[in-house]
């Protein structure tokens, strides 16, 4: 296990559902990021807050809603979604310091949207 | 914005056969990690470079970072049927800027290993 979870494993939802993503991390990290990872394409950086700031949003639309309470959880709201989104979605942490940041997955929330 | 390219996207392989992977980048970079994703998994840390013309190795794995620090590889020698994942390269930008920590992901290449 690397010490990162998330739940739940699999969701699938309509467009008009409202749901949250939940991550966790056990590893005393800094920093948590939220990437998308969609069929052929790479992994697709969505949110990073450091220090439970929010330091990034790489153009995500705004029917995705991250927060962050505390440095050990993120969360990402989802409201009317559309079939594209589907997708693999990743939660990860690091410990920002040095320039060394070796990023810890959690094994993801398989997200369909109908 | 910065780019990271891979190649290949596929690679099908006997056992036994060597496989390398390639990772360039549109800017020079700080560091570039190495991930690998089995499928059904999610990506789980190999390696890191940081410097120029480093070369680190992990039994059959051996990784290397260019003397500009704009590309790299993995080579992977002797093939097994457990190496079969997708591999990504992650370069990290220069630090200084405002993406401290960020890490841009190539494409990743998928390989397949046939006993």
């Amino acid at each position: 296990e690397t010490g990162v979870t998330q739940t739940p494993r699999h969701l699938v939802m309509g467009m008009t559902n409202k749901k949250s993503l939940k991550c966790e991390q056990h590893l005393g990290h800094n920093a948590m990021y939220w990437y998308k990872q969609s069929a052929k394409k790479p992994l697709e950086l969505m949110f990073v807050y450091n220090f439970k700031e929010q330091t990034e949003n790489n153009s995500v639309p705004s029917r995705f809603s991250p927060e962050c309470p505390n440095s050990s959880h993120l969360f990402l709201h989802l409201h009317t979604l559309q079939p594209e989104d589907s997708a693999l979605y990743l939660c990860a942490s690091s410990q920002v310091s040095g320039g060394y940041n070796e990023q810890f997955f959690g094994p993801g929330t398989r997200l369909t949207v109908l | 914005g910065q780019q990271v390219m891979q190649i290949p996207q596929y690679q099908h392989v006997q056992e036994g056969e060597d496989f390398t992977t390639y990772c360039n980048s549109s800017t020079t970079l700080s560091n570039i990690q190495w991930y690998k994703q089995r499928p059904g998994g999610h990506p789980v840390f190999l390696i890191q470079l940081v410097k120029s013309g480093e070369v680190k190795k992990q039994k059959r794995l051996t990784f290397q970072f260019g003397e500009a620090k704009k590309n790299s590889s993995l080579h992977i020698t002797a093939t097994q049927t457990t190496d079969v994942g997708t591999y990504f390269c992650a370069g990290r930008a220069n630090a200084g800027g405002t993406s401290y920590g960020k890490l841009t992901f190539g494409q990743g290449t998928i390989l397949t290993v046939h006993p």
